[in-house]
Parts: structure tokens; C-alpha cells; sequence
């Protein structure tokens, strides 16, 4: 069965970086993209973008352009979201889905989240 | 940037109704839009997409329709585990979603 697991809960401080990690299993990596999206602690879903697993294409949000970038390591079937110069206001839980059509922006099977907070 | 909003903000509803949500897109988005449904601590789960098209393995009591800037999603007959929120999303641009439904045990 489909399976995305994520990385466990980070910590850290204003201006610094994250990276999340999340592993696919039980379909072609490759033939799939990835997108992350992330909800701040009671508030709605925000899409920070998306990364072709077959040929590593990225799209990112606009607000978020110059903090993230997304990749990928086929060999072992993970996806990456690294987000620099983190802010207070980018506290969130953050999720990793699977785009199951070429194109397609919507998600239908998604990582557990992980929490990333920021703070000083 | 499209909009969606999503009414109500709350829908308490007895067990065995029916609960009917409403989308609004602030421009066309076609038939791109899905449903999500989202428990505490979880992540969001896929219901619909296209508009009217169930995922694999949403049971039927779960419905889509609508196109262009209105949608709606329909739960013929709730059950105890349907108690959640719920997002609209459009993917017809840059994928937006709704602030959310919460359907609460009335």
C-alpha cells in the first residue's frame, strides 16, 4: 500500500534552516510527484509547491521563492523540503503528498506531518 | 490568487443526517476541485476530486458537484467517524484551499 513516512518533530531557531525528509513506498517513485504542503498550529492548508519525481522539475509558491527548494533522491525514494531563513510565522505542521497524475495538483495520499516550530 | 470560501464555518448535524457543505471559488476554476477531510492530529485524507469523483475507497454517502465558482459536498447520512473538518481546493491555478468546514455532533 501507499505509504509516505516523514521525518520526526524539529526545533529551531529564527534565520535558521530545516530540512524534512519523506520516504515513499509501495508505488514507482519516479512515475509521481511530491508536494508539500503546511498548516500553522489552527489554521487552514497552504501549498508551498511541488517536485516531479521523475525529472526533478520544481514549482514553488511565490511568497516562499528564494527560502525552499525541494528535491529528491530517486535511489532511495525520499523527497526533501528544505526551508531557510525560518520566521516565527513559518511554525507549522508540514505535510508531504503524492500528485497522482502528471500535472495534477491535487494529493491523494499524504505523509503523518511533521512539526517544525521556530523559536528563539 | 484565487479565493475559496467555505460555508458554514460550523455545521452541527445529528448522527444519520444529512449535511450538505458549500464551495465558492472568486473565479471560475472548472470542474478542478477537490475535497479533503481532516481529523485532529491527522492528515488531510482525499474524498473527492474533479468535482464529483470519488477517491479510492470513499464510501458513497459522499458526494460532489458543482463547476465554475460554486461546489458543494454532501454526506447523505453521517456517520460517527465523518465528524471532522473539511477543505475545498482548487487546483484550476495555484492550488488554494478553503479556511474549512467543521462538521460537529449536534
Amino acid at each position: 500500500q501507499v505509504q509516505l513516512v516523514q521525518s520526526g518533530a524539529e526545533v529551531k531557531k529564527p534565520g535558521a534552516s530545516v530540512k524534512v525528509s519523506c520516504k515513499a513506498s509501495g508505488y514507482t517513485f519516479t512515475s509521481y510527484g511530491i508536494s508539500w504542503v503546511r498548516q500553522a498550529p489552527g489554521q487552514g492548508l497552504e501549498w508551498m509547491g511541488w517536485i516531479s519525481a521523475y525529472n526533478g522539475n520544481t514549482n514553488y509558491a511565490q511568497k516562499l521563492q528564494g527560502r525552499v527548494t525541494m528535491t529528491t533522491d530517486t535511489s532511495t525514494s525520499t523527497a526533501y523540503m528544505e526551508l531557510r531563513s525560518l520566521r516565527s510565522d513559518d511554525t507549522a505542521v508540514y505535510y508531504c503528498a503524492r500528485l497522482p497524475i502528471v500535472g495534477a495538483t491535487w494529493a491523494d495520499y499524504w505523509g503523518q506531518g511533521t512539526l517544525v516550530t521556530v523559536s528563539s | 490568487e484565487i479565493v475559496m470560501t467555505q460555508s458554514p464555518a460550523t455545521l452541527s448535524v445529528s448522527p444519520g443526517e444529512r449535511a450538505t457543505l458549500s464551495c465558492r471559488a472568486s473565479q471560475s476554476v472548472s470542474s478542478n476541485l477537490a475535497w479533503y477531510q481532516q481529523k485532529p492530529g491527522q492528515a488531510p485524507r482525499l474524498l473527492i476530486y474533479g468535482a464529483s469523483t470519488r477517491a479510492t475507497g470513499i464510501p458513497a454517502r459522499f458526494s460532489g458537484s458543482g463547476s465554475g465558482t460554486e461546489f458543494t459536498l454532501t454526506i447523505s447520512s453521517l456517520q460517527s467517524e465523518d465528524f471532522a473538518v473539511y477543505y475545498c481546493q482548487q487546483y484550476n491555478n495555484w492550488p488554494t484551499f478553503g479556511q474549512g468546514t467543521k462538521v460537529e455532533i449536534k
